[in-house]
């Protein structure tokens, strides 16, 4: 069982919004603006979407945003495209060098 | 461009060791702290422990089921991360990626900016 909580799936049409959730507790998700999603496409290398609960990296488009309210982070993709399916995971520092996940998201797109 | 690349990944029996290799190249290794994190079949991720870079003291740490059996170093010399496993167990089985991670590079955060693609380890009898 992973430590933060995620839906097994989501789904959604090209062109719609989807938003996927990660609830943690007040040790992590809420005691800390360290949230991270990940992106993972099978064969290829996981890639850093959102970090420090919205911020994107060089490269990733402002389809992708992220938010926080209490112990809980969301991934929000807006106009979906067909690339965009893939299994999702967030993250969040948990104090004293330490780092806990979620169990992963399947995005659909339909 | 950063390419982190994991071998060392094998079938191995229960009780037995492994050591886990990732050549790091595309950024200066020497600033970057390493992390190794895994996913068990079916399961969602699981930090396993980093080091920091030498700067920063190289300090260590792991998580709690992997303490005293799984070893983490690093070469600067040769841009290696590694990850030493000892008595392990089935339910050490798991894709392991090593990741860089925190201050020093990519977005300087507490967070898992490059990724390897990931080496299996399987532990059965």
């Amino acid at each position: 069982q992973s430590a933060l909580t995620q839906p097994p799936s989501a789904s959604g049409s090209p062109g719609q919004s989807v938003t996927i959730s990660c609830t943690g507790t007040s040790s992590d998700v809420d005691d800390y603006n360290y949230v991270a999603w990940y992106q993972f496409h099978p064969g290829k290398a996981p890639k850093l979407m959102i970090y420090e609960v919205s911020k994107r990296p060089s490269g990733v488009p402002d389809r992708f945003s992220g938010s926080k309210s209490g112990n809980t982070a969301s991934l929000t993709v807006s106009g979906l495209r067909a690339e965009d399916e893939a299994e999702y995971y967030c993250s969040s520092y948990a104090g004293s060098n330490n780092w806990v996940f979620g169990g992963g998201t399947k995005l659909t797109v339909l | 461009e950063v390419q982190l690349v994991e071998s060392g990944g094998g079938l191995v029996k229960p009780g037995g060791s492994l050591r886990l290799s990732c050549a790091a190249s595309g950024f200066t290794f020497t600033n970057a702290w390493m992390s190794w994190v895994r996913q068990a079949p079916g399961k969602g991720l699981e930090w396993v422990g980093h080091i920091k870079r030498k700067i920063d003291g190289e300090t260590i740490d792991y998580t709690a089921p992997v303490k005293g059996r799984f070893t983490i170093s690093r070469d600067d010399s040769e841009n290696t991360l590694y990850l030493q496993m000892k008595s392990l167990r089935t339910e050490d089985t798991a894709v392991y990626y090593c990741a860089t991670v925190g201050p020093g590079y990519g977005s300087g955060s507490y967070c898992f900016d490059y990724w390897g693609q990931g080496t299996l380890v399987s532990v059965s009898s």
